[in-house]
């Protein structure tokens, strides 16, 4: 499977508290991208760090590529309510244009 | 501005009966997905298609089939369905080149 895992599967926190989940994938890549999905929904797009990147921020989030380690974090800071979701790591493998989703991260922010 | 829909949105079906779920983009996008979700597994791709015409195996194929004859639709038909089959079904489009990728609101089948 090209499937990356999430890590941690669930995760608890209280409101305005930083959430960071972890993505570990198996193959090179082009590219790695996060999605967030809500209960019942599609796999909304959030953040894309590309793989000569190290670093993206975008609003309250905050993304992390290590390539040596085939490893990427995902940082919510002062997470609210809303925030509760499952997040997905998608990466592209070098051969292009096919995008493999993780596992998923649960995560609950409590009010 | 309705994007990517998929229809049926739930569907339930009798073990070796033929279904079809149609997915439909209004983006023209060259690249369209079929995906399935199970609880323990998250997304596995089924098949992918790159433009009219061209279309491609993904991660668990066995069991499905695809078509595509216009840019704007890819239907995916469980020939025979079986129960571990049921499952929440994503369609996806997205851009040439593009690194994003668009969803559907997923198809909830169930094979009785």
């Amino acid at each position: 499977s090209q499937q990356g895992e999430e890590d941690p599967q669930a995760l608890s926190i209280q409101e305005g508290e930083n959430a960071t989940m972890n993505c570990s994938y198996k193959t090179s890549i082009n590219n790695l991208q996060w999605y967030r999905q809500n209960s019942g929904r599609g796999l909304v797009h959030l953040i894309l760090i590309r793989s000569n990147e190290r670093e993206k921020h975008s609003g309250r989030l905050r993304v992390t590529l290590d390539t040596s380690k085939k490893s990427s974090s995902l940082l919510i800071t002062a997470s609210r309510a809303a925030d509760t979701a499952s997040y997905f790591c998608a990466t592209d493998p070098n051969t292009g244009n096919q995008f493999y989703f993780g596992t998923g991260t649960s995560l609950t922010v409590i009010p | 501005d309705a994007g990517i829909t998929q229809s049926p949105r739930y569907k339930i079906t009798e073990t070796g009966r033929q279904v079809t779920l149609m997915c439909h983009q209004t983006w023209s996008h060259s690249y369209m997905f079929w995906y399935r979700q199970d609880l323990g597994h998250g997304l596995r791709l089924i098949y992918y298609s790159a433009a009219a015409d061209i279309t491609d195996k993904g991660e668990v194929p066995d069991g499905y089939v695809v078509s595509r004859s216009k840019t704007e639709n890819f239907p995916l038909t469980l020939e025979s369905a079986t129960r571990s089959q049921t499952s929440v079904y994503f369609c996806a489009s997205g851009a040439a080149g593009g690194n994003t990728i668009y969803f559907g609101e997923g198809s909830w089948l169930t094979v009785v």
